[in-house]
């Protein structure tokens, strides 16, 4: 199985502030990754795929890129509903799997 | 609007079985990919299967946690995908969500999920 490590866990951050969150693959991925934002009691929703291509309606202030290894969700002014679990997964090789999130907290 | 709505989850003793079911509805539910994915209470998410539609001859693909154990299967005629859980371990207990499977050029990745149901596993 692909493991996909999330740097970091946990983030404390203020309403402003930019922020990145790296996933980085155990084996080469190509773009074969998505990144997911699951607030508080709610069902995850799709943030961006093929590793740079944000989802329609994402807003601008998300910005991801990578490639094989290392993978980047940067934040570039955290707004409130921001604050979530941030999840990477793969889906280069079956089974697909996740990274075990970051949790962006209000710091 | 796409929903997706489980059904079927409860407590079970460790080593019986529970067969999940979700139903779809607000889109063509034979043209997507289905996927299962849970979450153990306060953990992360887990991906567990995935069932491919009737061009790809509805071939199905597992999480190593649960290969040999689960079995994910759909009826397109009344939009929904079921998730047979057998042997089960108390390891399993999370809420198991539904998912639609969408797909960009090469790209596959979840855009719609259910709520999930909640299984517990516990003697």
């Amino acid at each position: 199985d692909i493991q996909l490590t999330q740097s970091p866990s946990f983030l404390s951050a203020s309403v402003g502030d930019r922020v990145t969150i790296t996933c980085r693959a155990g084996q080469e991925i190509s773009r074969f990754l998505v990144w997911y934002q699951q607030r508080p009691g709610k069902a995850p929703e799709v943030l961006a795929y093929g590793a740079s291509t944000l989802q329609s309606g994402v807003p601008s202030r998300f910005s991801v890129g990578g490639f094989d290894t290392e993978f980047t969700l940067t934040i570039s002014s955290l707004q409130p509903e921001d604050f979530a679990t941030y999840y990477c997964q793969q889906s280069k090789n079956y089974p697909v799997t996740f990274g075990q999130g970051t949790r962006l907290e209000v710091k | 609007e796409v929903d997706l709505v489980e059904s079927g989850g409860g407590l079970v003793r460790p080593g019986r079985s529970l067969r999940l079911s979700c139903t779809a509805s607000g889109f063509s539910f034979s043209d997507h990919y289905m996927d299962w994915v849970r979450q153990a209470p306060g953990k992360g998410l887990e991906w567990v299967g995935r069932i491919r539609k009737r061009t790809n001859s509805y071939t199905t693909e597992y999480a190593t946690s649960v290969k040999g154990r689960f079995t994910i299967s759909r009826d397109d005629s009344r939009n929904s995908v079921y998730l047979q859980m057998n042997s089960l371990q108390i390891a399993d207990t999370a809420v198991y969500s539904c998912a639609r499977v969408s797909v960009r050029g090469d790209y596959y990745f979840i855009d719609s999920w259910g709520q999930g149901t909640l299984v517990t596993v516990s003697s």
